[in-house]
């Protein structure tokens, strides 16, 4: 069974710059979570995919955008960076057949820095 | 306000001992779960244990226990004979349940340090 991977590990930008994400889910796992872990913080909620829909958006701006592919498959777009933008993002795939708790498997991460 | 509090932003424990780390909550949902991760310096979050709002019993995972008191809205995170391995950040969490999809809300994190 593969685990979910993240892509790239690091990357560095400039403010007013366009990044994109990648992150691939468990082996049958259908639906994708981004979120977003600043220095000293627990991870936030940006959204949410179920089968290459959003269904589930937490306080971020429209500039963060994403997608599923339909092999379940994910990308986070986020445009016009800003240097708060700088975190640690996190992929988590779940799927509804994979507990009664729907847990929530994470990838490694990438982490973005914004200069 | 914070859904999960995590007061205890450092612990130590020398190796072998036991360590409890603390987290409250907050909800008014009868139907929750609360997770426990933990993230090494390299960033992935790796699951410890579960523990629903309707499970009698505490959780237990091999060395892994949730102390949970349903009444004071608290899920402390016990771990036995600790290692030099444990050393790391240890984020509570709570799903909840929005409009048909559900989420992770997390505490600030806890750094722990085991020494020999």
């Amino acid at each position: 069974e593969t685990g979910v991977t993240q892509s790239p590990t690091h990357l560095i930008k400039t403010r007013g710059q366009q990044v994109t994400l990648r992150c691939s889910s468990q082996s049958g796992h259908n639906t994708v979570s981004w979120y977003q872990q600043a220095l000293g913080q627990g991870p936030q909620f940006i959204f949410q995919y179920y089968r290459e829909e959003e269904n589930g958006r937490g306080n971020f701006p429209p500039r963060f955008s994403g997608l599923q592919f339909p092999n379940y498959s994910s990308e986070l777009n986020v445009n016009a960076l800003e240097l708060d933008d700088s975190a640690l993002y996190l992929c988590a795939s779940s799927g509804l057949a994979a507990n009664s708790y729907n847990e929530q498997f994470f990838g490694p991460g990438t982490r973005l820095t914004v200069l | 306000a914070q859904k999960i509090t995590q007061t205890q932003p450092g612990m130590f424990v020398q190796e072998k001992e036991a360590v409890t780390l603390d987290c409250t909550y907050d909800t008014s949902d009868p139907s929750y779960g609360l997770f426990w991760y933990k993230q090494p310096s390299s960033g992935e979050m790796i699951f410890l244990i579960y523990q629903g709002s309707y499970d009698q019993q505490n959780a237990t995972e091999g060395r892994y226990s949730l102390n949970f008191q349903k009444a004071r809205k608290s899920a402390n995170l016990v771990i036995s004979a600790s290692q030099l391995g444990d050393s790391a950040m240890y984020f509570c969490a709570m799903r909840e349940v929005n409009s048909g999809y559900s989420t992770l809300t997390f505490g600030k994190g806890t750094m722990l340090l085991v020494s020999p």
